[in-house]
């Protein structure tokens, strides 16, 4: 069965600090991984999408690496700042469909 | 540029009760998708469509149906209410169905059925 699972489910940390997001995945075939950031009563924006021969990719203090080899990704936040406060969903598309798999979240608070 | 808008953004229904939520967006996208999502669950697609006077179930489609008489509006409709069918509804298009194409979402439409 396709899935898409994050840890951890929850996070706090502190302004400035630095933060992993993890997420593995069974998807196959695989065609590309997204992440999106999810505020509060909000759609989710997306942050970046990555196919499987990019390892790396960056938007501002975001970067989200593949291993498309092992099916893991991480979402890594430099510098955090509150407005970083939100879900953030890793969501997997299989090669072929319109379906993309998302995964539940992970829900961070960045604290002052 | 608004994006995607969606209508209501709030609706209490009583179960048996039917209503319409309506998606619209002004960047010209072929591809439009209605999607739920659930307390500790991942969004899941309800009915999406290829471009305007299509459309397909997705993944959860029972007790829905959809239309796309144009390009720019992708309705979600309920026929009757249950219980089962609270949840935040998000709409997403996007330019085409290609792997990368990026989506873009509403802010969803929080439905409660009691």
């Amino acid at each position: 069965k396709n899935q898409v699972e994050q840890s951890p489910q929850s996070l706090i940390i502190l302004e400035g600090k630095n933060c992993t997001l993890q997420c593995n995945y069974t998807v196959s075939p695989f065609s590309n991984l997204r992440w999106y950031k999810q505020d509060t009563g909000r759609g989710p924006v997306s942050l970046t999408i990555m196919t499987f021969s990019e390892n790396t990719k960056s938007n501002g203090r975001y970067t989200a690496t593949l291993d498309a080899d092992t099916k893991q990704s991480s979402l890594h936040i430099t510098a955090s700042q509150l407005s970083d406060s939100a879900s953030y969903i890793c969501v997997v598309r299989a090669t072929g469909t319109y379906k993309y798999i998302f995964g539940t979240g992970t829900r961070l608070k960045v604290l002052a | 540029n608004a994006g995607v808008t969606q209508t209501p953004k709030f609706r209490v229904l009583k179960t048996g009760q039917s209503m319409t939520l309506l998606c619209a967006q002004d960047m010209n996208h072929e591809y439009m998708y209605w999607y739920r999502q659930d307390p500790g669950m991942g969004l899941r697609l309800i009915h999406y469509s290829v471009g305007e006077g299509t459309t397909a179930k997705g993944e959860v489609p029972d007790g829905y149906n959809v239309s796309r008489l144009k390009k720019q509006n992708f309705l979600l409709g309920l026929e009757s209410a249950a219980p089962s069918q609270t949840s935040v509804y998000f709409c997403a298009s996007s330019y085409s169905g290609g792997g990368n194409t990026e989506a873009f979402f509403g802010q969803g439409t929080r439905l409660t059925v009691v």
